[in-house]
């Protein structure tokens, strides 16, 4: 079955900077990549995703590259503010079945 | 607003009793799922129905068993509940998607069940 692996595990970076956050998958035929945010207490939240024929999508200060031959798709969030502090998760259809598989997440915090 | 609700918000148990937690949704989604997130390993899927009639098994079912009442209405059971089983639990829901297509899935607010 699919597997999905997310890395890092924490991230910490200065208010201002971009971060960046990777996750591999091992199903070729995963075609469909969705960003979760989950704020301290709250519940996960899609924040944006991008489909297989798609290479990369963007939307104001946050994006997300797909590399279908490596099998790897990453977010990247521009110029940090405080409120991006929180856990991010990615995930990946499995083959044949409308599932997803979650990467292990990201716990990013922006220092002021 | 449509949402997804969870009941209750937070249960505290003892080994070997029975807990059911429930999960209802005014979203109008046909798919239902069941989340659990431990720190570390994101969330796994538990159990996961496409309608009233379909139930089907996600990566960690053991253990676990659920019922769908109703289209809005989908119940997490475990008989006998452990301390591994010590988590927060999620439901989510989505919209059917043409073809093969996933949709984005709506998370309840958690329930955070401790087992002594």
């Amino acid at each position: 079955g699919e597997n999905v692996e997310q890395h890092p595990s924490t991230l910490s970076v200065q208010e201002g900077d971009s971060a960046v956050i990777k996750c591999t998958y091992s199903d070729s035929a995963s075609n469909y990549f969705p960003w979760y945010k989950q704020e301290l207490g709250k519940r996960p939240q899609l924040i944006i995703d991008i489909r297989s024929n798609v290479g990369e999508k963007k939307d104001q200060r946050i994006a997300v590259t797909l590399n279908k031959t490596a099998k790897h798709f990453s977010l990247h969030i521009t110029e940090t503010q405080p409120e991006d502090s929180a856990v991010y998760f990615c995930a990946a259809t499995s083959s044949g079945a409308q599932k997803l598989v979650f990467g292990q997440g990201t716990r990013l915090t922006i220092n002021p | 607003d449509a949402d997804v609700t969870q009941t209750p918000r937070n249960r505290i148990t003892k080994t070997g009793k029975r807990i059911m937690l429930e999960c209802s949704q005014t979203k109008g989604h046909d798919r239902m799922y069941w989340y659990r997130q431990d720190p570390g390993l994101g969330l796994r899927l538990i159990y996961y129905s496409f309608d009233v009639k379909d139930i089907n098994k996600g990566e960690i079912s053991d253990g676990y068993s659920v019922s769908r009442q109703a289209q809005a209405k989908f119940s997490l059971s475990l008989e006998s509940a452990i301390p591994n089983q010590t988590a927060l639990y999620f439901c989510a829901t989505s919209e059917i998607g043409t073809g093969s297509r996933i949709n984005e899935q709506f998370f309840g607010p958690g329930t955070r069940l401790t087992v002594l």
